[in-house]
């Protein structure tokens, strides 16, 4: 089974809307972290938001928020007033925390292709 | 910017010659990592490490050795290369307090093509 699900592999969005990017994990693990990276088409990829989980808040990075559902299993990026450099490769990634050797790994979803038009 | 480079950042290779990729840092952090990006794969990790001498394998480590025997560098080896290790391969390093939760930071990538 996939730890990191992306079930979106395109999404598009009009210049100044919202847009909430999917992401689903799995893990039996009670300590673990949730990323999201950006990926322009240059190639480089960006570090842009984390939660932990055991954080009681959802994360925000400016623009960007993170929709933590705990129970759901859910990490979902909002981007707020999308902007046209936005357009990337999202991807989400988990690091899971206790057991031994695998709180190194950074386990990423297929990620999600945005397009944001003007 | 968290000062990481990679070298080089193309390489065309053919099958069964070695291929050295270099990572380096400046800013002295314990945890180095190399990732490889697939189509369909997302980045899988290939080897970590957590100090000079001190290594380990990632999940996709057949066919990869590395080294570290400065705290800035950390390379990569494929001692024959094979097609099937045609890919872009990443370095991050961890920056934070310790290994578990530090956050990877991604240098800029190298593109290899094996013929």
């Amino acid at each position: 089974a996939q730890k990191i699900t992306q079930t979106q592999p395109g999404m598009f969005v009009q210049e100044k809307e919202a847009v909430t990017l999917d992401c689903t994990y799995d893990t039996s693990d009670p300590s673990y972290g949730l990323f999201w990276y950006k990926q322009p088409s240059s190639g480089e990829m960006i570090f842009l938001i984390y939660q932990g989980s055991y954080d009681q808040q959802n994360a925000t990075e400016g623009r960007y928020s993170l929709n933590f559902q705990k129970a759901r299993k859910s990490a979902n990026l909002v981007i707020s007033a999308s902007q046209l450099g936005d357009s990337a490769m999202y991807f989400c990634a988990m690091r899971e925390g206790s057991r031994s050797g695998s709180n190194y790994k950074l386990t990423f979803g297929k990620g999600t292709l945005l397009t944001v038009n003007p | 910017d968290a000062g990481i480079t990679q070298s080089p950042r193309h390489k065309v290779t053919e099958t069964g010659t070695p291929v050295t990729l270099r990572c380096h840092q400046t800013e002295n952090h314990r945890y180095m990592y190399w990732y490889r990006q697939d189509p369909g794969h997302g980045l899988r990790l290939i080897h970590y490490s957590y100090g000079v001498k001190d290594t380990d394998k990632g999940e996709v480590s057949d066919g990869y050795s590395v080294s570290r025997s400065k705290t800035e560098d950390f390379l990569l080896t494929l001692e024959s290369a094979t097609s099937s290790q045609t890919s872009v391969y990443f370095c991050a390093i961890g920056i934070g307090t310790s290994g578990s939760t530090d956050t990877q930071y991604f240098g800029p990538g190298t593109r290899l093509t094996v013929l």
